[in-house]
């Protein structure tokens, strides 16, 4: 099985700092990663797929970078409403697997 | 507009059985793949299922296999998810998404919820 490590965990950051989040994989994905960001007691929202393709809708602020077994997600300038978790989504032919989760909170 | 709903969840004693449904609206069902993820309370997310859009072909994440069966009824646009044998752990939010993997899963129900206690 392929394993997903994202990190950190939790990140504390002010109102328009950059912001990265990283997804590493044990095993090459390709670009087969996506990016998810969830507030409390919602449904996850898709903001990056095929890692670096920014869905519909999202905010240009939100950008995705990587293949094969390292990705990014960065926050070109925080805003209160990137308060959330996010998480990354792998998929390597057979099975999907989501990375831990990263809390942004707002310092 | 797409919308799904989920439905079916409640509570249930460990080592039974429940199978929850998922309506979908706004877009050609037929022609998605699905899946089902869920979340336990405080949690992360973990993928459990996916059907392809004709529903011959299915996975599954190993801590389901042959406990859980998805499937899907292309003529009532809802996709399902069979869950036997029940065990404590697997409460949670239970979620149906869209997509595969050239597009992520783009869309996502409301949840709902199922708790497995004695």
């Amino acid at each position: 099985d392929i394993q997903m490590t994202q990190s950190p965990s939790t990140l504390s950051a002010s109102l328009g700092d950059r912001v990265t989040i990283t997804c590493r994989a044990s095993q090459n994905l390709s670009h087969w990663l996506a990016w998810y960001q969830q507030k409390p007691g919602k449904a996850p929202k898709l903001l990056i797929f095929r890692a670096s393709s920014l869905e519909s809708g999202v905010p240009s602020r939100f950008s995705g970078n990587g293949s094969g077994t390292e990705f990014t997600l960065t926050v070109s300038s925080l805003q209160p409403d990137d308060l959330a978790t996010y998480y990354c989504l792998q998929y390597n032919g057979f099975s999907w697997t989501f990375g831990q989760g990263t809390k942004v909170e707002i310092k | 507009e797409v919308e799904l709903v989920e439905s079916g969840g409640g509570l249930v004693r460990p080592g039974r059985s429940l199978r929850l449904s998922c309506a979908a609206s706004g877009f050609a069902f037929s022609t998605f793949e699905m899946n089902w993820v869920r979340q336990v309370p405080g949690k992360g997310l973990e993928w459990l299922s996916h059907s392809s859009g004709s529903g011959r072909t299915m996975y599954y994440a190993d801590s389901v296999k042959g406990r859980f069966t998805i499937s899907r009824d292309n003529a009532k646009n809802s996709l399902y998810l069979q869950m036997n044998t029940l065990r404590v752990e697997d409460t949670g939010v239970y979620f149906c998404a869209r997509g595969g993997p050239v597009r992520g899963f783009d869309y996502w129900g409301q949840g709902t919820v199922v708790t497995v206690s004695s």
